[in-house]
């Protein structure tokens, strides 16, 4: 079985600061992972995705993650939050079959 | 360009009172999926088709079905909606499994 944890329901940045958001992911073997973000009453957009290779991705808007395996992660990163950043993000895993999603994040910019 | 729409983006129905949420897609995807997503919650599955095979995960209530009825089309029946059937339903398709899912915009219901 799959299960995705992101620590913290809500982050709080300035903008221009640092933004990162941790997940990580409980898998018998190495998964497919994407982050997502959803605004308010719209759909799932994708950030970004892990399948092989190259372990830093990089996604839209500036976002980029790293998988690390030995630690079971997948943490987003952008250097410098935008106020356009508020939403709420999520991360999930996929092991060739339906996705399973975390709890999610809110990302909160202050000015 | 190529999109999943939802329609209606909100429905109100009465308790009990049957109703219909449509999806349709133009990327030609073989896979469809119906979530359902409740408040500050991540998105439940309900179901999703591979082509014409239906999937249905173990704990959606039998309230709940679909059909597909081609490869660009897919609804959502709720035949007894109840209070707790309030959400934001968002419907998504993938080119296969465990591809990345392409997310309309999703129908919020409402329940009185």
């Amino acid at each position: 079985a799959q299960s995705v944890t992101q620590l913290g329901s809500h982050v709080s940045v300035s903008e221009g600061a640092l933004v990162l958001l941790r997940c990580n992911y409980s898998s018998s073997v190495p998964p497919y992972l994407f982050w997502y973000v959803q605004y308010p009453n719209q759909g799932l957009q994708l950030l970004l995705k892990y399948t092989t290779g190259a372990t830093l991705v990089k996604g839209i808007n500036g976002f980029e993650a790293e998988f690390k395996k030995s630690e079971t992660s997948f943490h987003l990163t952008k250097p410098s939050a935008h106020m356009s950043d508020a939403a709420e993000y999520f991360c999930a895993v996929s092991l060739y079959s339906t996705l399973t999603f975390g709890k999610g994040t809110m990302l909160l910019v202050s000015p | 360009d190529a999109m999943v729409i939802q329609n209606p983006r909100y429905q109100v129905t009465q308790f009990g009172k049957p109703v219909t949420l449509s999806c349709s897609q133009t990327l030609n995807h073989n896979v469809m999926y119906w979530y359902q997503q409740k408040s500050s919650q991540a998105p439940k599955l309900l179901f999703h088709y591979y082509d014409k095979d239906f999937n249905n995960e173990a704990d959606t209530p039998d309230n709940f079905q679909s059909r597909r009825p081609n490869t660009s089309f897919c609804f959502l029946d709720i035949r007894s909606p109840g209070l707790g059937d309030a959400a934001m339903y968002l419907c998504a398709t993938s080119p296969s499994q465990g591809q990345p899912q392409h997310f309309g915009d999703g129908t919020r219901l409402s329940i009185l």
